[in-house]
């Protein structure tokens, strides 16, 4: 296993049009989380899974986005009608739950173009 | 509501120069602070992570330090290289799940 790895790198969409990212986080790791970036700004945090029960939702992510990770495995998440707000990296990361001692490993990210 | 600010928001040194990069947070009460590299299109590298209990952390030419009370952390990054040229983030661990995160500072190494 060689890190948290996110599918598409780059994804390029019409407004109104559907879109899915998936992640894989390393595979020891229990807890995945969502974030969003955009330019020159720092991540924000979208959702939080630990296994798979979803524990925690930003008031970022509106009803038009929804995240799942069905075993507690790989995540997946879905923008409907996507707008050019969305526009964004979507980053995935995963950590293992110590208590306090949980560093967060990132994955390369994946890039949404709404046009 | 806990709020990250890194400073400066961007910094251009020669190569070979010692720098320092500033980090503030406004709640104190944080379980960890961990420093990032981003790399342009790229994501996020951990650098350093930092205990609430614990003062300073090293890794190489980098040292990181925390001072909960006055909610300040600082990167000392030694005798820069062009290859230390990124975005370098800090963000705070509040709860176990969430992390703030500062907007980052770009920083540009000159060889």
């Amino acid at each position: 296993d060689t890190g948290v790895s996110q599918n598409p790198r780059h994804k390029i969409t019409k407004r109104g049009q559907n879109v899915t990212f998936r992640c894989d986080p390393i595979s020891e790791h229990n807890r995945l989380y969502w974030y969003r970036q955009t330019l020159g700004q720092g991540p924000e945090f979208l959702t939080y899974f630990q296994n798979e029960a979803q524990l925690e939702k930003s008031r970022l992510l509106s009803d038009r986005f929804s995240a799942e990770r069905p075993k507690g495995s790989f995540s997946t998440l879905e923008i409907q009608r996507t707008e050019q707000g969305d526009s964004a990296m979507y980053l995935c990361a995963s950590s293992w739950d110590r208590g306090r001692n949980t560093e967060a490993f990132f994955g390369q990210g994946t890039r949404l173009t709404v046009v | 509501k806990q709020e990250v600010t890194q400073i400066p928001a961007a910094l251009s040194v020669p190569e070979g120069e010692n720098l320092v990069l500033n980090c503030s947070f406004t709640d104190s009460a944080i379980y960890n602070l961990q420093w990032f590299r981003q790399d342009p299109g790229k994501g996020l590298t951990s650098l350093l992570l930092i205990q609430s209990s614990q003062r300073e952390q090293t890794s190489g030419r980098l040292n990181a330090s925390l001072d909960k009370s006055s909610g300040r952390s600082t990167l000392y990054i030694a005798a820069s290289q062009p290859g230390d040229s990124a975005t370098y983030l800090c963000a705070v661990n509040t709860g176990g799940f969430k992390t703030i995160f500062g907007a980052g500072t770009r920083l540009f190494v000159k060889a």
